[in-house]
């Protein structure tokens, strides 16, 4: 069973503000990494899907990087909305294997 | 296009009964999963489809059989359902990029209950 884990497990922020969580991932057999979003009673949506060291996505006030040598992603959001309130996921998928293993993602609740 | 569809949303099983869940995709993706849902637990990869004709075990299959004798469709059938599956269940398919797969597209879910 692959490692992936995120962190924090939830949080809340000020509408406005920015905040970034993180997702680490096993860093051998590495071949993408995925991150998804998921509002209450709706099905998860893809965000971005990273295949390489030091890339860096955005859509919109959302962000995301990632280090496969040390195994981690970073996703960042800007001006946090309350539309922003979601669980976000990661999933990592490896070079052996055409399985997702997803992390148990970050609750975010931005408070008005 | 509907995308990816589930059937049934919701379904009450008795310990011991079968039932068989049903994805359909009309995007024409090679590629589609099976994953539960627990409170706590994320998503778990069950069983998943490369193609028409193949099945592959995920993280947490035991329990459950799957079938994709079309390529827009796989099944996911629980020959004895007990307890412990009660959980929602979502289907998922993509497309392939560089010959593996890229952004899952996920169905609304099935929500189960075995008493």
């Amino acid at each position: 069973i692959l490692n992936v884990e995120q962190s924090p497990q939830s949080l809340h922020v000020q509408e406005g503000d920015s905040t970034n969580f993180t997702c680490s991932f096993p860093s051998s057999n590495f071949y993408a990494l995925h991150w998804y979003r998921w509002e209450t009673a709706k099905s998860p949506e893809a965000l971005f899907v990273m295949t390489l060291n030091g890339d860096e996505k955005k859509k919109g006030r959302i962000s995301a990087t990632l280090n496969t040598k040390e195994g981690y992603s970073y996703l960042y959001i800007k001006g946090s909305q309350p539309e922003d309130s979601a669980t976000y996921l990661c999933a990592f998928l490896p070079h052996t294997s055409d399985g997702l293993t997803f992390g148990k993602g970050t609750h975010l609740i931005i408070q008005p | 296009n509907a995308g990816v569809t589930q059937t049934p949303k919701f379904r009450v099983l008795k310990t011991g009964q079968s039932m068989t869940l049903l994805c359909a995709q009309d995007m024409n993706h090679e590629y589609m999963y099976w994953y539960r849902q627990d409170p706590g637990m994320g998503l778990r990869l069950i069983h998943y489809s490369v193609g028409e004709g193949t099945t592959a075990k995920g993280e947490v299959p035991d329990g459950y059989n799957v079938s994709r004798l079309k390529k827009q469709n796989f099944l996911l059938g629980l020959e004895s359902a007990a307890p412990s599956q009660t959980s929602v269940y979502f289907c998922a398919s993509s497309y392939l990029l560089a010959g593996r797969t890229d952004t899952q597209y996920f169905g609304p879910g099935t929500r189960l209950t075995v008493l």
